[in-house]
């Protein structure tokens, strides 16, 4: 089975651009979450769709957003780009809602200058 | 603010020590998971603790749930330069799989 797949891998924005990243999850799975991991921070739950719905969201402005498409492949957006920004933004997908392991995608390295 | 902590957060020990990280929570969890990323990698799933008190082993990495379900730890006994990254928990807190900042391993051959 395919692990789960993110585009692009790297990426080098500048302040107030917009970015779109994609993930696409395991085959048969159903739920995906998405995540900012910074070394100060560490991994920070931005949302998890399910459905095509969001179920739960993160402590994150209003500027990061996303969608989940009826194939379970999931975006997630950042408008007007800050320094800030720049992070890993990982992908996780598992089955369905509930405590099941996640399986992360590699990642997409966002710079942002 | 962060709802799950994880002491150290970063370790270096010579190879064939052992090495524990604690994770501990504001809140009881229903479950608790823990992760392992290689440098340069991503998290991937080692392990999920449901029940109070279980102890759960993986070859030389004994998995621990505190009885509250607060705490969980990490062991590897006899550490070798593969166990080298970072090691995370989480928990659903609110909803959310909540990770704790990671502790950093480092193994010297």
């Amino acid at each position: 089975k395919a692990g789960v797949t993110q585009t692009p891998r790297y990426l080098i924005k500048t302040r107030g651009q917009q970015v779109t990243l994609s993930c696409s999850p395991i085959s048969g799975h159903r739920s995906v979450s998405w995540y900012q991991q910074t070394p100060g921070q560490g991994l920070q739950f931005l949302f998890e769709y399910f459905s095509e719905t969001q179920r739960n969201k993160g402590n994150f402005p209003g500027r990061f957003s996303g969608r989940q498409f009826s194939n379970s492949r999931s975006e997630m957006n950042v408008s007007t780009l800050e320094l800030g920004d720049s992070a890993l933004y990982l992908c996780a997908s598992k089955p369905g809602q509930g405590p099941y392991e996640q399986y992360f995608g590699p990642g997409t390295r966002l710079t942002v200058t | 603010g962060q709802q799950v902590m994880q002491i150290p957060q970063y370790q270096h020990v010579q190879e064939g020590e052992d090495f524990t990280t604690y994770c501990n929570s504001s809140t009881t969890l229903s479950n608790i998971q823990w992760y392992k990323q290689r440098p340069g990698g991503h998290p991937v799933f080692l392990i999920q603790l449901v029940k109070s008190g279980e102890v759960k082993k993986q070859k030389r990495l004994t998995f621990q749930f505190g009885e509250a379900k607060k705490n969980s730890s990490l062991h590897i006994t006899a550490t070798q330069t593969t166990d080298v990254g970072t090691y995370f928990c989480a928990g659903p807190v609110n909803s959310t799989l909540t990770f704790g900042k990671g502790t950093m391993l480092l193994v010297s051959p």
